[in-house]
């Protein structure tokens, strides 16, 4: 499958707990995603990378989320002191870099749905 | 901040009648993008719209941007089963953010 694949699919953790999630663009695909999105809503960018630089970052992204893509092929996603807000489906996309700072059509993975009890 | 508003939230139809869901921006967007979510599924990409004005056709879906890059819609002709889903609109915004609308979804009456 050559496709996006993020892993876990499912991850229930405690309140306070750290999680991690890891993403796997399409190998030729220099930009990468992050979104969060809950029942009924639109995604919800969190952050983007284009290879390895962090180039957009959400303004209301609270500084328990960082996200860090260290070779610029796969990506992770860390929250800190998980809230029970934080419980979402995470989906991360990957892109060819369009031309100036516009942006391709964008392929998702399956996500990783969050549960925080 | 900014926000690209999207109605209606759901449509039922019949079989074979029409859907369409619109998209306002507040201000103006670099260009629109459109995605399609199945039930359970991920979002993928349907088409994507730039200049002012313009229209583009996929088969039964025809994607307008309007005039003054602030609106958009999306219109499907005699709908079939295969269409049922939550259809967003993304907006590129002045910050280079991709904005997305809350959906609508396509609901196909029994």
């Amino acid at each position: 499958d050559t496709g996006v694949s993020q892993d876990p699919r499912h991850k229930i953790t405690k309140r306070g707990q750290n999680v991690t999630f890891r993403c796997d663009p399409i190998s030729e695909h220099n930009r990468l995603y992050w979104y969060r999105q809950t029942l009924g809503q639109g995604p919800e960018f969190l952050t983007y990378f284009q290879n390895e630089a962090q180039l957009e970052k959400s303004r209301l992204l609270s500084d328990r989320f960082s996200a860090e893509r260290p070779k610029g092929s796969f990506s992770t996603l860390e929250i800190q002191r998980t809230e029970q807000g934080d419980s979402a489906m995470y989906l991360c996309a990957s892109s060819l870099r369009g031309s100036g700072r516009s942006y391709n059509e964008q392929f998702f993975g399956p996500g990783t749905r969050l549960t925080v009890l | 901040g900014q926000q690209v508003m999207q109605i209606p939230q759901y449509q039922h139809v019949q079989e074979g009648e029409d859907f369409t869901t619109y998209c306002n921006s507040s201000t103006t967007l670099s260009n629109i993008q459109w995605y399609k979510q199945r039930p359970g599924g991920h979002p993928v990409f349907l088409i994507q719209l730039v200049k002012s004005g313009e229209v583009k056709k996929q088969k039964r879906l025809t994607f307008q941007f309007g005039e003054a890059k602030k609106n958009s819609s999306l219109h499907i002709t005699a709908t079939q089963t295969t269409d049922v889903g939550t259809y967003f609109c993304a907006g590129l915004d002045s910050n280079y953010q991709l904005i997305w609308g809350a959906g609508t979804k396509l609901i196909i009456k029994p």
